[in-house]
């Protein structure tokens, strides 16, 4: 079945450090890969996606690349702020049946916290 | 509404009763979603709606898990003689299609089991 694994959390930075959250997974076939947030005391928000092999999602600063060759879609943010304290899950679809993006397999979470 | 409202935002129950969690997504989203997340996971696909019917129900974990959605709108996820495993956050989410749009998630009902 399909799987997503995380790096180990929690993630403590400095502001303006550089981010990188792991993320690897198990699927068959081609699925599309997302990384969600979860701030504080709300809803998971879509951050980004990648529906194909070597495609780059960005958004807010936070960039990923699905990488096929080593099933990767790790997340990277060059400069972090406090804001981005949050919990981050990266997860796939396989594209089966027509569910596509609604139905998901998430990572188990990564706390980030940035300190000023 | 604006955006996937759930409630109860928080409901405690009683080993052995019965409950009902509620869902409304976004006005004109055909497809809805269940998802359970418990403590220190990541969400777990629980059953998939395309308008009334429910179209992938893999996940539920067992004959006491049920959700409908009669009218193609609001569902209801109901969970019948509750245990203290069944404790997690209950999320909802809805798209406007299968095919190629994003899901958006509700806030999710916190259900606590004692």
């Amino acid at each position: 079945g399909n799987s997503v694994t995380q790096m180990e959390g929690p993630v403590t930075l400095s502001e303006e450090a550089f981010l990188t959250i792991n993320c690897t997974y198990t699927a068959t076939g081609y699925p599309s890969l997302f990384w969600y947030v979860q701030y504080p005391g709300e809803g998971l928000q879509l951050l980004l996606k990648a529906t194909k092999a070597d495609d780059k999602g960005s958004n807010k600063g936070f960039e990923a690349t699905y990488r096929k060759e080593t099933t990767s879609f790790h997340l990277e943010k060059g400069s972090v702020q406090v804001s981005d304290s949050a919990v981050y899950f990266c997860a796939l679809s396989d594209n089966a049946g027509g569910t596509s993006y609604g139905k998901l397999t998430f990572g188990q979470g990564t706390i980030l916290t940035v300190h000023p | 509404g604006a955006g996937v409202s759930q409630t109860p935002s928080n409901k405690v129950t009683e080993k052995g009763k019965y409950v009902e969690l509620r869902c409304d997504p976004i006005s004109g989203h055909t497809a809805l979603y269940w998802y359970r997340q418990s403590l220190g996971q990541g969400p777990e696909f629980l059953i998939y709606f395309q308008g009334t019917g429910a179209a992938d129900d893999s996940g539920l974990p067992n004959d006491r898990f049920f959700a409908v959605r009669p009218e193609g709108s609001v569902s209801t996820l109901k969970i019948q003689r509750t245990e203290r495993g069944d404790s997690a956050v209950y999320l909802c989410a809805s798209s406007s299609n299968t095919g190629s749009s994003e899901a958006f998630f509700g806030q999710g009902t916190r259900l606590t089991v004692v």
